[in-house]
This record gives C-alpha cells, structure tokens and sequence, in this order.
C-alpha cells in the first residue's frame, strides 16, 4: 500500500530534550515536506527536500533541522525543543515539486513540549 | 507572496442541502489551487486540484469547485451534503512560477452537517 508513515504518532518531552520525529514514503517521491498545523493557522512549511541531500527552509524553520540521505526518509529533528513547539506535525512526499503534482500526507505526529 | 483565505471559521448546513466553503487566493502568477480535507486524527487526503482548463473542477466524494479568476476565488461545493462530510476542510495555493517550495494553506474552515 502506498503511504507516508510517520512515528511516533504522538510524544510527550520537557523542554530542551532533543528529539526525531521520522518520516517514510514508500512511492518513491522525489520531494518531502514538513508541516506545522496549529489552530488559525492552517498548515505552515517548515522545511522541504527535493531530493536525495537537498533541503531548504519553508515558512517556519527556526528550532528544526532535516536530514534527506536517503530518498525514502525525511526525519525532523528538534535540537532543544520549546513548548512553542507544541503542534501538529505532517509529513507528506509528491512525486515531483512542480506543483501540479498532489501531496500525499502522512497520519500526523502530535507533540507536547513541557 | 502568495495567500489564502477561508473567510469562514465554521459552516453549518443541514444534511441533504448543498454546502459551499469559501476561499480566495492571492498570487503574483498563475495558481494552482488545491482542496483537502481532515477527519479526526487523521493526515489530509487530497479532494481535487485546479491547474488549468474548465473552470469548474469535480472531484472525490461529490465535492466540485469552481475557480474563478477575476474574483481570485476557488470556492468548494457539494449539491448535497451528508453527515459523513464534517471534517476540516483546507484550500491551498501554489504560484505556478514558484518552483520548489509548495502550498500555502488556509487556516481551514470546519464543516458540520447535521442530521
């Protein structure tokens, strides 16, 4: 089955503990993203990847860092997470970044930072 | 910049009524227009999209949108709504010159169908 997996699927931490939430697409999608969704504010981009060891910033980078070594993962890594930080996060892939293309999103991760 | 907004935080409707959910983009180019939708903790799932070509656009579960350029709108509708249909609904934007970064999603509108 086609997807896009995310874990864990909710996490609980204390403020400066650092963190990875992980993200896995089995369509072998050139580009992934990270999202934050919080009340109001619909969906905002945090980082994206086009491929394989490339990756830029979105609309809200501050606080998170990426990695994409291989095409099929795109972990998120909060360093020293903040309860600002407390959201909703999605991962989702496309095949190609041209926009026409649909995003496939993963269940969603809920953190809560103390 | 490009933007979007869903002027309504909420709609109401009746089960069997038709439903419309508003929104309206703004972008420096051509757009791109999406529609998702959320259930209950659950990621989003892709309804239907505007590229180019007729305006009107149908999609999954009976849901159609109309875009219409000289109001900068792309407004969802449905002829008859169910219960099944309350969710979290998100219309999302792209410029079609803005390669690589990707949408831009409303704050979303909830809508409640009530029996």
């Amino acid at each position: 089955e086609a997807q896009v997996t995310q874990n864990p699927r909710y996490l609980i931490t204390v403020t400066g503990k650092k963190l990875t939430v992980t993200c896995s697409q089995n369509m072998n999608h050139e580009y992934m993203s990270w999202y934050r969704q919080d009340p109001g504010l619909g969906l905002r981009q945090i980082y994206y990847s086009m491929n394989v060891e490339v990756t830029d910033k979105g609309d809200v980078p501050e606080g998170y860092k990426v990695s994409r070594k291989e095409k099929r993962n795109f972990p998120l890594i909060l360093e020293s997470p903040s309860p600002n930080q407390t959201s909703l996060y999605f991962c989702a892939s496309s095949p190609q970044p041209a926009g026409v293309e649909t995003q496939y999103f993963g269940p969603g991760t809920r953190l809560l930072v103390l | 910049a490009q933007s979007v907004a869903q002027p309504e935080d909420q709609v109401n409707v009746a089960e069997g009524n038709p439903l419309t959910v508003k929104c309206t983009y703004s972008v420096s180019g051509n757009p791109y227009l999406f529609w998702y939708v959320q259930y209950p903790n659950r990621g989003l799932q892709f309804l239907l999209k505007y590229i180019t070509g007729d305006n009107l656009v149908k999609g999954s579960y009976g849901f159609e949108a109309e875009f219409n350029k000289s109001q900068t709108s792309f407004h969802l509708k449905k002829p008859s709504a169910l219960v099944s249909d309350s969710a979290l609904y998100f219309c999302a934007v792209r410029d079609a010159r803005n390669y690589g970064q990707n949408f831009v999603f409303g704050p979303g509108t909830r809508l409640s169908v009530l029996p």
